[in-house]
């Protein structure tokens, strides 16, 4: 069965300090990768996706991760964050086989930035 | 350009009630699916609709049903509701010609079973 874990549950940064959050997935086939993003009182927003080629990918917000596939792992990284990034983050996988694009979402990271 | 939209926001209801949850998918969109988000948790697959028929299904008990109406909007209906029922429910749509499938989620209905 498909699985996605997300190592950190609460991580607490300062202004300007650098972010990595952790992302492995469980799956024989091949996948998509999705990072979303809850900010406070608002709905689940894509942050950024992987479906294949540069295994580098860059999203909204000066976000980026990178995906590992000897790894199963799909980390988001921000070289600098700000107080705005406050929020939750997901991390998402679905079988490219699948015709319906059903979601499979880790448990979710806290992200804490103090001003 | 309208986005997900869920009704309604918050719902209070005692157990063994039957609650029913809504939502509009984005403009353009033909797909609807529902997840179920507990507290600290990621949202869990519910099932989907396209087509006004459930396409795929979680691991939910048949208390939960859906519908899908022509105007691609559907419903979420729970009965026999129990306390652990109490949940955001994420309504997300797609469009089925999109072969990469991205989803876009509504803001939630809060779902409180006393």
């Amino acid at each position: 069965a498909q699985s996605v874990s997300q190592h950190n549950h609460h991580v607490i940064l300062s202004e300007a300090a650098s972010l990595e959050l952790g992302c492995n997935y469980s799956y024989g086939g091949t996948v998509n990768l999705f990072w979303y993003v809850q900010y406070p009182g608002q709905h689940l927003q894509l942050l950024l996706k992987y479906f294949s080629g540069d295994p580098l990918v860059k999203g909204i917000k000066g976000f980026e991760a990178e995906f590992i596939k000897s790894k199963f792992s799909f980390n988001l990284r921000k070289p600098s964050v700000q107080w705005s990034d406050t929020a939750e983050y997901f991390c998402a996988v679905n079988a490219k086989s699948s015709n319906t694009g059903k979601l499979i979402f880790g448990q979710g990271t806290t992200l804490q930035v103090k001003p | 350009d309208a986005g997900v939209t869920q009704s309604p926001t918050h719902l209070i209801k005692t157990r063994g009630q039957q609650v029913t949850l809504r939502c509009s998918p984005k403009s353009g969109h033909d797909t609807v699916s529902w997840y179920q988000q507990a507290l600290g948790q990621g949202p869990q697959f519910i099932f989907q609709y396209y087509e006004e028929e459930e396409r795929q299904r979680g691991n939910f008990p048949d208390r939960f049903s859906g519908h899908q109406f022509p105007n691609y909007s559907s419903e979420l209906n729970v009965n026999a509701l129990l306390l652990g029922d109490s949940a955001l429910y994420l309504c997300a749509s797609s469009f089925m010609g999109d072969p990469k499938n991205i989803q876009y989620f509504g803001a939630g209905t809060r779902l409180s079973v006393l």
